[in-house]
């Protein structure tokens, strides 16, 4: 069964204090590793795919690095906006197309 | 363009009622899925459905649930019978077809309290 751990399970943040969010991951052939982002009482929103590991992307303050066990999601320069949990999924290969969640690390930024 | 939609946003059942829960997927998106995220949860898989088929509903519970996403119209989670433990956040998430890796774009949820 496709595992996903993320950690820290929160984590509280100054004003453009730099951190990262890790996730690690047990699949069986990864088609490919996502993150999303979800606010309080909304739906995941998607940020990044990653496919293959050293691949990164990148999205205003938000940096995605993959190897073949974790994902990266690193912060630089959070600002308050930037509060949110963040989650992690993987997608396994072959017929399997259902996302595997993390429980997700809540990120708050204080300003 | 319009996202994933799904209504209603809160649902209120008492024990024993029928719940159904609708989700109109992005435009030009034919494959849906739905998952379920209980309280102090992650988000939990429950079926993945495309247009008159249901291609896997591992994650679904035995009895009581059932999902379709016809040719017209919006997918529908149906929860008969509802018991205090289904009271969840239930998302939709929908992609585009074929079978390459694409990602899934969710929509608001619906959120259900079982009284």
């Amino acid at each position: 069964e496709d595992q996903v751990t993320q950690s820290p399970e929160a984590l509280r943040l100054q004003e453009g204090e730099s951190s990262s969010l890790n996730c690690s991951y047990t699949v069986s052939g990864l088609r490919g590793l996502f993150w999303y982002r979800q606010d309080p009482g909304k739906g995941p929103e998607f940020l990044f795919t990653l496919y293959s590991a050293g691949e990164e992307k990148e999205k205003e303050r938000l940096k995605a690095t993959l190897t073949k066990k974790e994902s990266f999601l690193h912060i630089t320069a959070p600002k308050p906006e930037d509060s949110a949990t963040y989650l992690c999924a993987v997608q396994a290969g072959g017929n399997d197309y259902k996302l595997s969640f993390g429980a997700g690390t809540t990120v708050t930024v204080r300003a | 363009n319009a996202g994933v939609m799904q209504n209603p946003r809160h649902l209120v059942r008492r024990r024993g009622q029928e719940a159904r829960l609708r989700c109109s997927p992005m435009k030009g998106h034919s494959h849906v899925y739905w998952y379920r995220q209980l309280p102090e949860e992650g988000l939990k898989f429950m079926v993945y459905l495309q247009k008159e088929n249901i291609i896997d509903e591992s994650g679904m519970p035995k009895e009581r649930f059932s999902a379709e996403f016809p040719k017209e119209g919006p997918s529908i989670l149906r929860i008969q019978q509802v018991v205090r433990g289904d009271s969840a956040a239930y998302f939709c998430a929908s992609s585009p077809p074929g079978t390459g890796l694409y990602e899934q774009y969710f929509g608001p949820g619906t959120r259900l309290t079982v009284t």
